[in-house]
């Protein structure tokens, strides 16, 4: 079974400092991983991703996160931080099964909050 | 981009009544769709598996009978909400994939605020 952990509730950063929210994750095989941020009542939005292959990725709104097998981990990160980065994220994982609806799997979601 | 819309935003309704929530996913094909449920500050739960064409597949505890998922087309997944008590307000979210393989991430509908009175 896989499974995602998002061990902080809450960070806090100030806004312009770096920030990162950490994920760690267990599957068997090659992970598929994906980051996506949750705005106040709305829906989920995609922010990036990994496949294979370079081990940092690049996605929307200046994120990046880093790959690290030996770790199991893939944690979000962004150089400089903005109060509108201030919301709930989410880190998902799921195998590269084939056949059949595959189901992701979501850790429970970060709180970041940047202040002024 | 891939987009994912849910109707109605929001919803208030009297306890026994029933509620059906719309997911359309407008620029593509979803054959298979998820529905979630989120409590406040908390993460999502998976309710159940909506595959285009065939009987949802709901997680454990969910009430089939109550939750009722109906995937008639590859565009269009609908949850009601039957006899809705106000132990079910919540906030409700659907989600799409675009693609056919694993690597492809999910697109969200905005979601639905469910209060029932």
């Amino acid at each position: 079974a896989q499974s995602v952990a998002q061990p902080e509730d809450q960070v806090n950063v100030a806004e312009g400092n770096p920030l990162t929210v950490k994920c760690t994750y267990s599957v068997s095989g090659n992970p598929y991983l994906f980051w996506y941020v949750q705005y106040p009542n709305r829906g989920l939005q995609f922010l990036l991703k990994y496949i294979t292959g370079d081990n940092l990725v690049k996605g929307s709104y200046g994120f990046e996160a880093e790959f690290n097998k030996s770790q199991t981990s893939f944690h979000l990160k962004k150089p400089s931080a903005l109060v509108s980065d201030s919301a709930l994220y989410f880190c998902a994982v799921s195998p590269p099964a084939s056949g059949g609806s595959y189901i992701p799997t979501f850790g429970r979601g970060t709180s970041l909050i940047v202040h002024p | 981009g891939a987009v994912v819309s849910q109707h109605p935003s929001w919803v208030i309704c009297k306890s026994g009544t029933s509620v059906k929530i719309e997911c359309r996913s407008l620029d593509f094909q979803a054959t298979t769709m998820f529905w979630y449920r989120q409590f406040p500050k908390q993460s999502l739960m998976l309710m159940a598996t909506s595959n285009e064409g065939s009987k949802a597949t709901y997680e454990q505890g969910v009430e089939k009978d109550k939750f009722l998922i109906n995937h008639a087309s590859l565009t269009l997944s609908t949850l009601t909400v039957t006899s809705a008590h106000p132990e079910d307000s919540s906030f409700y979210i659907c989600s799409a994939r675009q693609g056919a393989t694993y690597n492809s991430p999910l697109h969200f509908g905005n979601g639905t605020r469910l209060t029932v009175t």
